[in-house]
């Protein structure tokens, strides 16, 4: 079994709908990170969070550390929002991620 | 700032031929990391240096992999020679050194990857 797992793989949706992509994880961690990968690669972390909520813009990312869940929301979704989505967790006394296997979404106008 | 650097971008190579890719963190960041990532597997881990000494090489795939940070500005990685398998984007990241105190980390800024085919 992976140590994080991401949920759902694939994810379709029409303009304008709350989107909520979940990850959970089987080991103590110092962090968890919410990455966006588009096509053509590139990597851009959007969120670090250790506990709470954080948001940014339409973006909003949770945290439950006694369950080791965490979701990423994304309100009023627009199809630039399309890309994979990754959660990744710093393990507790390494620096190293480690990464679930992405949430691919689309959103269609 | 530029951002993390990597070069090449793209690169196709033949099967037992030695590939060297290149990477330039963040001015003042102190941990650099390398990253693999496949259809199969994903994104891994595969080595990662604070302050210029390599820390954790446990997800180097086999003695074919190396890498080496002389200096803080500037990092490699070398397959020798190269396979097939080996074909897959691989990532350079920087982050600053977590703080100690808060023991959370900080947050990690990837480069645009560098292309690998092995034919």
């Amino acid at each position: 079994k992976n140590e994080v797992e991401q949920s759902p793989q694939n994810l379709t949706a029409q303009e304008g709908e709350f989107i909520t992509i979940n990850c959970s994880y089987s080991v103590g961690i110092s962090a968890l990170h919410w990455l966006q990968q588009h096509p053509g690669g590139g990597i851009v972390s959007l969120f670090m969070l250790s506990s709470g909520k954080k948001k940014h813009g339409r973006l909003i990312a949770t945290i439950n550390i006694q369950e080791k869940h965490s979701s990423l929301h994304i309100t009023a979704s627009h199809p630039r929002d399309s890309a994979v989505y990754i959660c990744a967790v710093r393990k507790g006394g390494a620096d190293g991620l480690t990464f679930g296997k992405g949430t691919h979404l689309i959103i269609q106008p | 700032d530029a951002g993390v650097i990597q070069s090449p971008r793209h690169e196709v190579t033949e099967m037992g031929q030695e590939v060297t890719l290149r990477c330039k963190p963040i001015s003042g960041h102190n941990s650099l990391f390398w990253y693999r990532q496949t259809m199969m597997r994903g994104l891994e881990l595969l080595i990662y240096f604070n302050n210029n000494v390599p820390i954790d090489d446990s997800g180097m795939p086999e003695d074919r992999f190396s890498a080496k940070m002389p200096n803080a500005s500037f990092s490699t990685l070398k397959i020798q020679p190269s396979e097939p398998r080996d074909s897959a984007v691989y990532f350079c990241a920087s982050s600053p050194r977590q703080h100690a105190r808060r023991n959370s980390g900080n947050t990690i800024y990837f480069g645009e990857g560098s292309w690998l085919t092995v034919v």
